[in-house]
């Protein structure tokens, strides 16, 4: 099974600075890599799909990045509503199977 | 709009069986693959596995495989997961996902407790 490294854990940062969370893939995966955000108590929400492609009604502040096995999302002015867990997510249409990394938190610093 | 809209939180003893269900609207529901995916508390996302509604294939996560069953009813729009054996590491929010450009909708979510 492919496995499916997020880093870090846990990021602190302020409000406006810029932010970025990496995802490896044990194996090539390009380009099926998607990004979700989750919020306590809540679902998750479709950021980014295909590796760079955002998802509907997605703030242009996100943006995803990579390719093979190395991905990254990256939010370029961190805004009060970014606060969340985000998921980095191995998938393909009609796929066998599908991978999500552990996670990261990003927290108010 | 497209919804999946699911049923309401389980409370369960051990070895007993759970059926969960999410029902879609505002789509073609035999179009597009829906994936359960399920959240123990204070955990990860992990794949539960897929099922087509067009002709009701079904793909299962080597972990799951054995203990989970999913189906669909075409006429109601409605996917189903069903837990047989219960364990109490089975209690988490289970969600479903339509698959489209990424998992685009997801269902609320349904808390299955697992406790004796």
């Amino acid at each position: 099974d492919i496995q499916m490294t997020q880093s870090p854990s846990t990021l602190s940062a302020f409000v406006g600075d810029r932010v970025t969370i990496s995802c490896r893939a044990s194996q090539t995966i390009s380009p099926w890599l998607a990004w979700y955000q989750q919020k306590p108590g809540k679902a998750p929400k479709l950021l980014v799909y295909k590796a760079t492609n955002l998802a509907s009604g997605v703030p242009s502040r996100f943006s995803g990045s990579g390719s093979g096995t190395e991905f990254t999302l990256t939010i370029s002015s961190l805004q009060p509503d970014d606060f969340a867990t985000y998921y980095c997510q191995r998938y393909k249409y009609d796929s066998y199977s599908v991978t999500f990394g552990g996670g990261t938190k990003v927290e108010i610093k | 709009q497209v919804r999946l809209v699911q049923s309401g939180a389980e409370v369960k003893k051990p070895g007993a069986s759970v059926k969960v269900s999410c029902k879609a609207s505002g789509y073609t529901f035999s179009g597009f693959f829906i994936h359960w995916v399920r959240q123990a508390p204070g955990r990860g996302l992990e794949w539960v596995g897929w099922i087509n509604p067009d002709n009701g294939g079904t793909n299962y996560a080597q972990k799951f495989q054995g203990w989970v069953t999913m189906t669909r009813d075409t006429s109601s729009s409605t996917a189903y997961l069903e837990l047989n054996s219960l364990r109490p590491d089975a209690t988490a929010v289970y969600y479903c996902a339509r698959e489209v450009k990424g998992f685009d909708y997801w269902g609320q979510g349904t808390l299955v407790t697992v406790s004796s």
